[in-house]
């Protein structure tokens, strides 16, 4: 069975940094590319970033371009979403995604996890 | 950049009723490219359709999606309980940034 469950959110200030990890299981983590997508409280999704299978192929969101940072451990099955500079308006539920695709990048979100919770107030 | 419009924002129906849902994209897409989520209350969201038409792994066949270019339609016949819930469409193109739509939520009548 697939599974993939996130950790690190929290509550951070303005300004603060934070480091959420996605743990994968029941699949061969290295065939599929992996995303992070978030859900501001009472809003629709954002895709954040993917990456792929060996980590040489990186894209963001503009709205987190220069400030966030994914990368994958796949010795591990982990994913990383390295959050700096956060404001205000990242407070979100950030999931974890499986892409679809073996072998290749679908874009189609196959499986998520449950959500880590990152809250930015002062 | 793409823009995918879904509509309607709310749509209020019965257990046993059709329900169809729109996402218009505001330029042509092709239909490989699009995808369907339901998101129920407090939970994470599940891959409905792909490629516009394609039904996930596990998905019920009264959930079908259609559409072409510009609109596409998920269309869930004889509604369950169940399907009460928020959906959102998205593009999936040959590459990021992948684009969702604001959500539809169907409410029970």
């Amino acid at each position: 069975e697939v599974q993939l469950v996130e950790s690190g959110g929290g509550l951070v200030k303005p300004g603060g940094s934070l480091r959420l990890s996605c743990a994968a299981s029941g699949f061969t983590f290295n065939d599929h590319s992996m995303n992070w997508v978030r859900q501001a409280p009472g809003k629709g999704l954002e895709w954040v970033a993917s990456i792929s299978r060996s980590g040489s192929d990186i894209y963001y969101a503009d709205s987190v371009k220069g400030r966030f940072t994914i990368s994958r451990d796949n010795a591990e099955n982990s994913l990383y979403l390295q959050m700096n500079s956060l404001r205000a308006e990242d407070t979100a539920v950030y999931y974890c995604a499986r892409d679809l695709g073996m072998y290749y990048t679908s874009g189609r979100l196959g499986y998520w996890g449950q959500g880590s919770l990152v809250t930015v107030s002062s | 950049e793409f823009v995918l419009t879904q509509s309607p924002g709310t749509l209020s129906l019965s257990p046993g009723e059709e329900a169809t849902l729109s996402c218009r994209v505001s330029q042509s897409l092709s239909s490989s490219y699009l995808a369907w989520y339901q998101q129920r209350p407090g939970q994470a969201p599940r891959l409905l359709i792909y490629a516009a038409s394609n039904r996930a792994t596990g998905i019920p066949d009264r959930f079908s999606g259609s559409g072409s270019g510009t609109d596409f339609t998920l269309t869930i016949s004889r509604l369950e309980p169940e399907d009460f819930a928020v959906y959102y469409c998205q593009q999936n193109g040959r590459s990021p940034p992948y684009t969702f739509g604001q959500g539809t939520k169907l409410e029970i009548k």
